[in-house]
């Protein structure tokens, strides 16, 4: 059975860092894209970023409105995938979720809140 | 990033058909056979329903998927109160400045 688990959200002031992890499971994990994609409150879908595979080089793709403060990553080793959220903004208070590439599994979501 | 455009809201009652539009660019939609349409429940993950205008296994035949031009189109047949929920759609956006993928606004479906 596939699974996507997201971890690591919580409450942050404005300027801080997290770092989400999703650990995947019940499929080969480096052989897949990977997204992160956000629902913002009362607000739809925002796609963030995409890990590409090592087999087009473990190239990374970001959403204007993250570029430069935000970084994916990913360790193939224990089928995880990361986000690395920098200078946080209050717009940036969201659920994050992780995703294949195909878009047929999605984890739960981690609620990120941004916030003096 | 704009996002692409998709009507606010639709609604039909039990048993009728509805479409939900999906305006974008020569750069996205136009450009490129990578648009999927996914539901959404509130506080749920969301479920695709079409992947490349073909359906996923396991999602009922009731939904349809077409493209013309820079328009994509989602098409619920038969409506059932269970099919009321946000949509989106969603596509792979490429122009020489960016590369990446951008969603609709969404659209909720309201069943009569």
């Amino acid at each position: 059975e596939v699974q996507l688990v997201e971890s690591g959200g919580g409450l942050v002031q404005p300027g801080g860092s997290l770092r989400l992890s999703c650990a995947a499971s019940g499929f080969t994990f480096s052989d897949h894209y990977m997204d992160w994609v956000r629902q913002t409150p009362g607000k739809g879908l925002e796609w963030v970023g995409r890990s590409r595979s090592k087999a087009d080089g473990y190239t990374t793709l970001y959403a204007a409105s993250v570029k430069g403060r935000f970084t994916i990553s990913r360790d193939d080793s224990k089928n995880s995938l990361y986000l690395q959220m920098n200078s946080l903004k209050t717009e940036d208070t969201a659920v994050y979720y992780c995703s294949r590439f195909e878009g047929d599994y999605w984890g739960q979501g981690t609620l990120v809140t941004v916030s003096s | 990033q704009s996002a692409l455009t998709q009507p606010a809201s639709v609604s039909g009652s039990p048993g009728q058909s509805i479409t939900i539009s999906c305006t974008g660019t020569s750069s996205d939609v136009g450009g490129y056979d990578y648009v999927s349409w996914y539901q959404h429940h509130p506080g749920k993950a969301p479920k695709l329903m079409i992947y490349e205008v073909s359906r996923p296994s396991g999602v009922s035949n009731r939904f349809s998927g077409s493209k013309s031009g820079n328009t994509a189109s989602l098409t619920i047949s038969g409506l059932q109160a269970e099919d009321e929920a946000d949509y989106y759609c969603m596509s792979y956006r490429r122009s020489s400045t960016l590369e990446g993928v951008v969603f609709g606004g969404g659209t909720k479906v309201t069943v009569l």
